[in-house]
């Protein structure tokens, strides 16, 4: 099993700061990973697939780098709306895994 | 916009069984793999299971291979997750997740429903 390591745990920083997220792959998943965002009492909501490749919707502010072990998720300008927890999934091998989750806070 | 709506969660004791449904619409669901991936309470995101858009490959977590089932309808555009065996652990909230293109990563989810094992 892939194992997807993010960090930090925990990122608190100001509107209109750079956020700069990171996950690890246990081995390559070549450029097959993905992130979400969750906020409070919703369902995740994909941001980036294929590494940097941003879903339908999804502002110009972030945008994903990385293949094969290191992945990076930067929000270029921290909105409001932009506080919330941040997970990486691989789809490179069965069983598919997530990472344990980035939260990006209020500072 | 592409829905998709889960029922059947419950509370329920260590042991027993429950099938989830996800009705879903507005897209077209035999072209789709579909996913359930679950979440305790808390806690990060877990994947569960996929099927594929035929329904003639299907993929489990470890933590759920040989109690829980997938399956699909395509003729009713509804999945569904038969749970046997339910242990504490398996508490969550259970999201279905359609696959983006060909590709296993989620572009819609539904609302979750709950799912409580406890005595």
């Amino acid at each position: 099993e892939i194992v997807l390591t993010q960090s930090p745990a925990t990122l608190s920083l100001s509107p209109g700061e750079r956020a700069t997220l990171s996950c690890r792959a246990s081995q390559s998943v070549s450029s097959n990973l993905a992130w979400y965002q969750q906020k409070p009492g919703q369902a995740p909501r994909l941001l980036i697939y294929d590494a940097s490749n941003r879903a339908t919707g999804i502002p110009a502010r972030f945008s994903g780098s990385g293949s094969g072990t290191d992945f990076t998720l930067i929000i270029s300008s921290l909105e409001p709306e932009d506080f919330a927890v941040y997970y990486c999934q691989q789809r490179n091998n069965w069983p598919l895994t997530f990472g344990g989750g980035t939260k990006v806070e209020i500072k | 916009e592409v829905q998709l709506l889960e029922s059947g969660g419950s509370l329920l004791q260590p042991g027993g069984s429950l099938r989830l449904s996800c009705a879903a619409s507005r897209f077209t669901f035999s072209s789709n793999a579909m996913s359930w991936v679950r979440q305790a309470p808390g806690k990060g995101l877990e994947w569960v299971s996929t099927i594929s858009p035929g329904a003639s490959t299907t993929f489990y977590a470890d933590s759920v291979k040989g109690r829980f089932t997938i399956s699909r309808d395509n003729s009713k555009n509804t999945l569904y997750l038969q749970m046997n065996t339910l242990r504490a652990e398996d508490t969550a909230i259970y999201y279905c997740a359609k696959a983006i293109e060909t590709k296993n990563y989620f572009d819609y989810w539904g609302q979750g429903t709950l799912v409580t094992v406890s005595s």
